[in-house]
């Protein structure tokens, strides 16, 4: 069956520096999606992606993040400027373009910020 | 997106059926109910989704009330491993924007033996 994959599964950073968190959408899907989750906090969504242009983003999504599709199988969230209060697990998500568009969801990158 | 509520907590017996209820009186003509699952800190795993009839599939049942305001998932048969939180999620699917999912705090289900 069909997986949406994330890479690393864990990265640990200072504080300042630049992360690249990486994500492979099953590949006949094509909308992505990136959410994050702070310990014991409720999922949050950050943004979503479609034809190559950020279709939505949230209030968390500052110009500190970017997204990018630099090929036809990964999709990768970039944070300029860690900060401490970035830690958390990321998911990337990915939806078909079917009637019903459901989402699945990857395993995670847990960031932690040091 | 249509705001849903669910109870906190529910316990289950093993090998007993599980019914988790969520409440989504707000929900549009044009929003799914999508349950998903996540075990710890894993990525929410999609279970079942319905528009407006019953579904069934390999891991569970939703039932879907006749004015959409409320559906419940039914796992027939949990098991330990069934030990997770459960989110009800109401969703615009047909869309330019193809709608992000909104999470709340879901029903933490615990599976006894």
């Amino acid at each position: 069956e069909p997986e949406v994959t994330q890479t690393p599964s864990h990265q640990v950073t200072q504080m300042g520096q630049e992360v690249i968190l990486r994500c492979v959408p099953i590949s006949n899907h094509l909308y992505f999606y990136w959410y994050r989750q702070i310990l014991g906090q409720k999922v949050e969504f950050l943004v979503s992606f479609y034809n190559n242009e950020i279709s939505e983003k949230s209030e968390i999504f500052d110009d500190q993040f970017s997204v990018e599709r630099p090929d036809g199988s990964n999709f990768t969230l970039k944070i300029r400027s860690t900060k401490l209060e970035d830690s958390a697990m990321y998911f990337c998500a990915s939806t078909e373009e079917t009637d019903t568009n459901t989402q699945y969801f990857g395993p995670g990158t847990r960031l932690t910020v040091l | 997106d249509a705001k849903t509520t669910q109870p906190p907590s529910m316990d289950c017996a093993e090998g007993r059926a599980a019914n988790l209820p969520c409440n989504h009186s707000t929900i549009s003509g044009n929003e799914y109910v999508y349950w998903y699952r996540q075990i710890h800190s894993q990525g929410p795993q999609y279970i079942i989704h319905g528009l407006k009839n019953n579904e069934t599939n390999e891991m569970a049942s939703l039932i879907i009330t006749e004015d959409r305001k409320s559906s419940t998932l039914i796992l027939p048969h949990a098991t330990l491993r069934d030990t997770a939180v459960y989110y009800c999620i109401v969703r615009v699917a047909i869309s330019t924007n193809a709608g992000k999912s909104t999470f709340g705090d879901g029903t933490t289900l615990t599976v006894k033996p």
